[in-house]
């Protein structure tokens, strides 16, 4: 079945260090997205990539990075600059943006800072 | 800007109750609208879609009826069951090169 993945489901990081979410995809869809999400708060988009090779930033792209080598894979890197990493992430993807395509969404990643 | 506003919650329902979730837009052109449906844990689902005025998407009893006149995409279910206890995101999408915009959420609890 086609689908996203999400991994790991639940992530530790220590104060200081770079963690990497993973996101896959085979739905062949065009773009892919990461969204963060705070206890009793709504979906805040971090990075959007619509193609290959290019992504561009969301409303709050500080203290993370992504990369998009291949059209399957989204990974995000929570950085050290990061200072208050500790929420839900989720990836999603469409066949592209815009118009009347809505978003399959991976089952998330639940990052604590310990 | 585009935007989308949601009723705020929590909504608080006993089972078999009639559910409406607000939803208004703004939006510069003709958005489609979605509803998704977040159960506790997991990531989001789509529940419903309209791409124009005046269509009705409807999923699992939920109902919801594009209306460009007063820009509005309101979630309606007949009976609620305790299963439907989550979070509900309206959402638009406009063509072009702009991400989805999602409203706050909603969220929905159903006691038996």
């Amino acid at each position: 079945d086609g689908g996203i993945t999400q991994s790991p489901k639940y992530l530790f990081r220590k104060e200081g260090q770079n963690v990497t979410l993973s996101c896959e995809q085979n739905l062949n869809h065009d773009a892919m997205y990461w969204y963060r999400q705070d206890p009793g708060q709504g979906l805040r988009l971090i990075y959007y990539s619509q193609i290959v090779n290019d992504f561009q930033k969301g409303d709050i792209a500080e203290g993370y990075s992504v990369s998009r080598e291949k059209k399957e894979s989204f990974p995000l890197t929570v950085t050290s600059a990061q200072k208050n990493p500790t929420a839900f992430y989720l990836c999603a993807s469409t066949p592209r943006q815009g118009g009347a395509y809505g978003y399959t969404f991976g089952s998330g990643t639940r990052l604590t800072v310990v | 800007g585009d935007s989308v506003t949601q009723m705020e919650g929590p909504v608080t329902l006993s089972e078999e109750a009639f559910l409406t979730i607000n939803c208004t837009y703004t939006a510069t052109g003709y958005p489609s609208l979605f509803w998704y449906v977040q159960y506790p844990g997991e990531g989001l689902q789509l529940l419903l879609k309209a791409t124009k005025a005046d269509d009705k998407g409807s999923n699992k009893g939920f109902e919801a009826t594009y209306r460009k006149e007063t820009t509005s995409f309101h979630l309606e279910k007949g009976s609620v069951q305790v299963s439907d206890s989550a979070v509900y995101f309206c959402a638009l999408s406009l063509s072009g090169n702009t991400p989805l915009v999602f409203g706050k959420g909603t969220r929905l609890s159903v006691i038996a």
